[in-house]
């Protein structure tokens, strides 16, 4: 089935750095989502991608739909203490009604 | 509050015994999603909605779980008979309008069965 691939699977930064994260797949998909997760919550959604070579921000967030459909990217500038979490990338290949396929994840630690 | 909701956040129970959960959708949304998250890991594929139709279930949807949204609002999801590898955070999501693409998760239902 289809997998992606999320490394390494924790990250340490200094607030005020910039971090990038990426995810990989071994199959195509149509759409690349990121999401934030807190402790014991759901997932947030960041940003969501539609097109192959799609670079789109939200606020200190950025993010990247891979040429060949098979990676996407996020980066966070800036980082500050409330950008600790885990950063979930997820894949949906076919139409609006699809499910996510999610990668396992990158916990992400500031120090202040 | 006009996000996704589910009900109860926490559920302990005795292995063998049946539980249910609701979840609320976003209220303009017509798909639902069942996926479920265990420690360590991203969410998964349980099950799919689009207005009261069951159009999808994974193959870990076993014959113990039942998924209903009887009129294309509200979902429930029931386990009976719990095993201890049904311990996990329930996830809940709805998608639909104009950002179809997008899924809007619920806070979950943690269940740990003892």
């Amino acid at each position: 089935g289809q997998q992606l691939n999320q490394s390494p699977q924790s990250m340490f930064i200094q607030e005020g750095e910039d971090v990038s994260m990426n995810c990989t797949s071994s199959s195509i998909f149509n759409t690349w989502l990121w999401y934030k997760q807190d402790p014991g919550e759901g997932p947030v959604l960041l940003i969501a991608l539609y097109k192959a070579g799609e670079l789109t921000s939200n606020g200190r967030l950025t993010a990247q739909f891979g040429i060949t459909r098979k990676d996407s990217f996020l980066n966070i500038s800036a980082s500050i203490p409330s950008d600790v979490g885990i950063y979930f990338c997820a894949g949906q290949y076919g139409g609006a009604n699809s499910k996510l396929t999610f990668g396992k994840g990158i916990t992400l630690s500031v120090r202040p | 509050d006009t996000g996704v909701s589910q009900d109860p956040r926490h559920k302990i129970t005795k292995r063998g015994q049946n539980v249910t959960f609701r979840c609320d959708p976003i209220s303009e949304h017509n798909r639902l999603y069942w996926y479920r998250q265990t420690l360590g890991q991203g969410p998964e594929f349980l099950t799919y909605f689009q207005n009261e139709a069951q159009l999808e279930k994974s193959r870990l949807l076993s014959d113990r779980f039942s998924a209903e949204r009887p009129k294309g609002s509200f979902s429930t999801l029931e386990i009976q008979r719990t095993e201890q590898g049904d311990s996990a955070m329930y996830l809940c999501a709805s998608s639909g309008g104009l950002a179809a693409y997008e899924q809007y998760f619920g806070p979950g239902t943690r269940l740990t069965v003892t």
